[in-house]
């Protein structure tokens, strides 16, 4: 049973293409999160939802559009692939609220590849 | 913006070495979490350090806190060939997501 789950693990595409990753939690958490690795392992925030509402929204370019349609999802949609956003991304969860805050669980990771 | 940074970026051992991995930041946080990642797979928390000063000991990796909550250390002992992965510690500061430092390669060799 994966608590945290990603698709597609891979995503090859050519620039300029609109492509989507999906991503579902079965951990009954309330926020959840997308994050971006690059080629230096550097782990970025870049949204976060609670409840279906966007909470954070780090320095993306607009081209990146998540959407919450329950509290259990959590899509990454972006447009206008660039060369750029090669990366890993992970989606993230957590029960954040409540005392103690749980542990944020990740994903297995989309490997997108811009050519 | 709080950053934090992981010292040393790459760390390659033989079997049976101690390490110490050091995440330092200017800006004081609520908790510190670390965390290893390997490759293909996204990072699992190995621990979370609430008071500074605390020490938490997970087998043979020792985690610190720093007294001022700015800093925190993680200390391998007899390192292992399974020890292999990405160790990323990751700061939090109220409500908002992980700040995430950037990260310590370590390979151990059998």
């Amino acid at each position: 049973d994966t608590a945290v789950s990603q698709t597609p693990k891979y995503l090859v595409t050519q620039m300029g293409n609109d492509k989507s990753i999906k991503c579902e939690q079965n951990l009954g958490h309330d926020t959840m999160y997308w994050y971006k690795q690059d080629s230096k392992k550097f782990l970025k925030i870049m949204f976060s939802y609670n409840n279906k509402e966007l909470i954070i929204n780090e320095t993306v370019p607009n081209r990146f559009s998540p959407k919450s349609p329950d509290k259990a999802h959590l899509n990454l949609h972006i447009n206008s692939l660039e060369l750029g956003d090669s990366a890993v991304y992970f989606c993230a969860s957590r029960q954040t609220s409540g005392v103690p805050r749980e542990t944020q669980y990740f994903g297995p990771g989309t490997r997108l590849l811009v050519l | 913006t709080q950053l934090l940074e992981q010292s040393p970026q790459f760390l390659s051992i033989q079997e049976g070495e101690n390490l110490t991995v050091y995440c330092n930041s200017s800006s004081v946080f609520s908790s510190l979490q670390w965390y290893r990642q390997e490759p293909g797979e996204g990072p699992v928390l190995l621990v979370t350090v609430v008071t500074g000063g605390e020490v938490k000991k997970l087998k043979r990796l020792t985690f610190q806190f720093g007294d001022a909550r700015k800093d925190s250390s993680l200390h391998i002992t007899a390192a292992q060939p399974g020890d292999t992965g990405l160790y990323l510690c990751a700061g939090e500061a109220g409500r908002r997501a992980l700040t995430f430092g950037s990260g310590t390669r370590l390979q151990v060799q059998p």
